[in-house]
């Protein structure tokens, strides 16, 4: 029933590592997000897809790669991690029509980089 | 980006008193978000209030908007401690963007 659902729920890797985090929204949205909040909670937006097509890519190291396989899910890859890396990683999904729509978020996906 | 910045930060208050958040912006919105965030949760949203509102209700929760001073408030009324949570004000430009660009909460404590 989760309508947001991201995996894994928590990630603990060293610094050099690739990994993965993936995300999947079941209630037909167009648009999805990836948000990263630093340990201050501040949420700053990442990259935004339209219907598998990138239309916001914010200030954010290359090693970051969306890639939307279809517009129900969104994964996040990151090459060689960093210990700056280390964060609650939200997807979050909308109707296209934004103006009067809120976002819902997933649960999260807290990264450590050791 | 503009970013909304809540006030205050930190808030303490016991079950059954009224609490208010503030947010204050830089610049000209579409609309304006207000979230919830329980602790080690993903933001649930609660509000949106477009520009050309002035106050809109749910629940227990209230939210004006002031676009004169680009500030908007949100009151919960007869708080509970499962209001305990930090809340995020979100402010969308528009211009065919609308990304809501988020502060940095208030974190709202409510005693028993």
């Amino acid at each position: 029933d989760t309508a947001v659902s991201q995996t894994p729920k928590y990630l603990v890797t060293q610094m050099g590592n690739d990994k993965s985090i993936k995300c999947e929204q079941n209630l037909g949205h167009d648009t999805m997000y990836w948000y990263k909040q630093d340990s201050k909670k501040f949420l700053k937006i990442m990259f935004s897809y339209n219907n598998k097509e990138l239309i916001i890519n914010e200030t954010v190291p290359n090693r970051f790669s969306p890639k939307s396989p279809d517009k129900a899910h969104l994964n996040l890859h990151i090459n060689s991690l960093e210990l700056g890396d280390s964060a609650v990683y939200f997807c979050a999904s909308s109707p296209w029509d934004r103006a009067y729509y809120g976002y819902t978020f997933g649960s999260g996906t807290r990264l450590t980089v050791v | 980006s503009q970013q909304g910045e809540e006030d205050p930060q930190a808030l303490s208050i016991q079950e059954g008193e009224n609490a208010t958040m503030n947010c204050s912006y830089k610049t000209s919105i579409n609309n304006l978000q207000w979230y919830r965030q329980n602790s080690g949760r993903g933001l649930v949203h609660l509000i949106l209030i477009r520009s050309n509102e002035r106050e809109k209700h749910s629940g227990r929760l209230r939210v004006t908007l002031d676009t004169s001073k680009k500030s908007s408030s949100l009151l919960i009324t007869a708080s509970r401690a499962a209001d305990t949570a930090s809340y995020f004000c979100a402010t969308s430009q528009g211009g065919g963007s609308y990304i809501p660009t988020f502060g940095r909460g208030t974190s709202l404590i409510v005693h028993p």
